[in-house]
């Protein structure tokens, strides 16, 4: 299957710092891609949905200053939290979807490993 | 919000099949039933979906009412390392494969 590969998996930074997390789908081009956020014991929050070369398009709630989402090429999303504080820590998953002539029903989705980010 | 309930948890004996269930009572006509799971610490992995058929793949099989208002996913034969969270999500093709997550069933395969 289609792999996506999320870099850092761990980050740990001083609170005011930004911190970039990369999501890569390494074996097919992804016409658009997800963002979520995890909580502990919680499900996963969709923040925002990001298409290649367009603006991302975020969930009510969701601060687009705060989180800075670029889609440049087919095959990578970066999410940088800006000014992170203590309240940001969570666990940052990406997912990905294949092109509409892939044959792939559009929910059919490819996941990354996850980032978590710790702010001290 | 989620248009999906499920149960919070279930336990299953090694070998025996796992039965998940999930109701969808607001599903309309052109939405279909996906599944997930989310094994802990690691992003959610694509399990199976269908529409109005039951489906089954090399995961596990979909079946979904003649109403379409309740499905159950089944692994036949559960093994320890299908212990996860499992998510049952109703979505569209008009929603460009957006995926909203409920707050799944945590699955315990136990020995």
């Amino acid at each position: 299957g289609a792999v996506v590969s999320q870099h850092p998996s761990r980050v740990i930074c001083k609170s005011g710092t930004s911190v970039k997390i990369e999501c890569r789908s390494l074996d097919f081009q992804a016409t658009t891609m997800f963002w979520y956020r995890q909580f502990p014991k919680q499900s996963l929050m969709l923040m925002a949905t990001s298409n290649e070369g367009s603006k991302a398009t975020y969930e009510q709630g969701v601060e687009k200053d705060k989180f800075l989402i670029n889609h440049a090429s087919l095959t990578l999303s970066t999410l940088t939290v800006t000014s992170a504080h203590p309240e940001d820590s969570s666990f940052y998953i990406c997912s990905a979807r294949e092109g509409l002539t892939s044959g792939r029903a559009p929910g059919e989705l490819f996941f990354g490993e996850g980032s978590r980010l710790t702010v001290l | 919000d989620a248009k999906t309930t499920q149960p919070p948890s279930m336990d299953c004996a090694e070998g025996r099949a796992a039965n998940l269930p999930c109701n969808h009572s607001t599903i309309s006509g052109n939405e279909y039933v996906y599944w997930y799971r989310q094994i802990h610490s690691q992003g959610p992995q694509y399990i199976i979906h269908g529409l109005k058929n039951n489906e089954t793949n090399e995961m596990a099989s979909l079946i979904i009412t003649e109403d379409r208002k309740s499905s159950t996913l089944i692994l036949p034969h559960a093994t320890l390392r299908d212990t996860a969270v499992y998510y049952c999500i109703v979505t569209d093709g008009n929603q460009g494969g957006k995926l909203i997550f409920g707050q799944g069933t945590e699955l315990s395969v136990k020995p």
